[in-house]
């Protein structure tokens, strides 16, 4: 299994500002991966944060609006810039191990005025 | 395309009565699937997945390559099995596609 810690855990932020949200794992994992859960909403997937690599963004996402760091195995960051209120949501990071099941945090709830 | 749906947001049940919560999916490889639970307050974790083929909580699901299914079902639904649920497909790059997730209310 894996403990995943994210940071922060909730924040109001003001239209136009950037906030980086933090994933620390309790092991080495190779990958990462952030999702968004919107407000209502199922989870989809932002990106695959690989150490070593640059992230892989689906689509619909782009690295100027998320940029993503991996600098290690076990911490990746997620930045949102230039926030809109439409980036209200849950971001959450979470790892997946052998078998394929994935771990995820609890989650950074984020609010943009 | 890959895909998951979960035709039902909202399912309510009384306790003791069984229950099912569906799950479509399409996929043209061989497909991994999961069914995942958020209780109140909790973080999403994992249920069941449809290869080790094992019973959690009571609940069961059964990969139907027919149907393109994959339900979740429990004989008989208890209180605290008022969560919601996520069915989900692995992808080939180890990473999940969750359906729109269904909210299960066990009543008393």
């Amino acid at each position: 299994s894996a403990v995943i810690s994210q940071k922060p855990s909730r924040d109001i932020c003001q239209r136009g500002t950037s906030l980086t949200i933090q994933c620390q794992v309790d092991s080495q994992v190779t990958m990462m991966f952030w999702y968004r859960q919107q407000p209502g909403q199922s989870l989809t997937l932002i990106a695959t944060a690989n150490q070593g690599s640059e992230a892989t963004y689906e689509s619909g996402f782009v690295i100027d609006k998320f940029p993503i760091s991996r600098p290690n195995l076990t911490f990746s960051t997620l930045t949102v810039s230039n926030m809109s209120p439409e980036d209200s949501s849950i971001y959450l990071c979470s790892v997946g191990l052998a078998g394929g099941e994935l771990f995820f945090g609890e989650g950074s709830r984020l609010t943009v005025l | 395309a890959q895909r998951v749906t979960q035709p039902e947001k909202l399912l309510s049940v009384f306790k003791g009565a069984p229950v099912e919560l569906k799950c479509n999916y399409s996929y043209s490889g061989s497909p991994e699937l999961f069914w995942y639970v958020q209780y109140s307050r909790q973080r999403l974790q994992l249920l069941l997945r449809h290869i080790s083929r094992e019973s959690i909580k009571g609940f069961t699901a059964d990969l139907n390559k027919g149907e393109t299914s994959f339900h979740l079902k429990k004989p008989f639904a208890q209180e605290e099995d008022s969560a919601m649920y996520y069915c989900a497909l692995r992808r080939n790059n180890n990473d999940m596609r969750f359906g729109a997730g269904t909210r299960l209310t066990v009543k008393p």
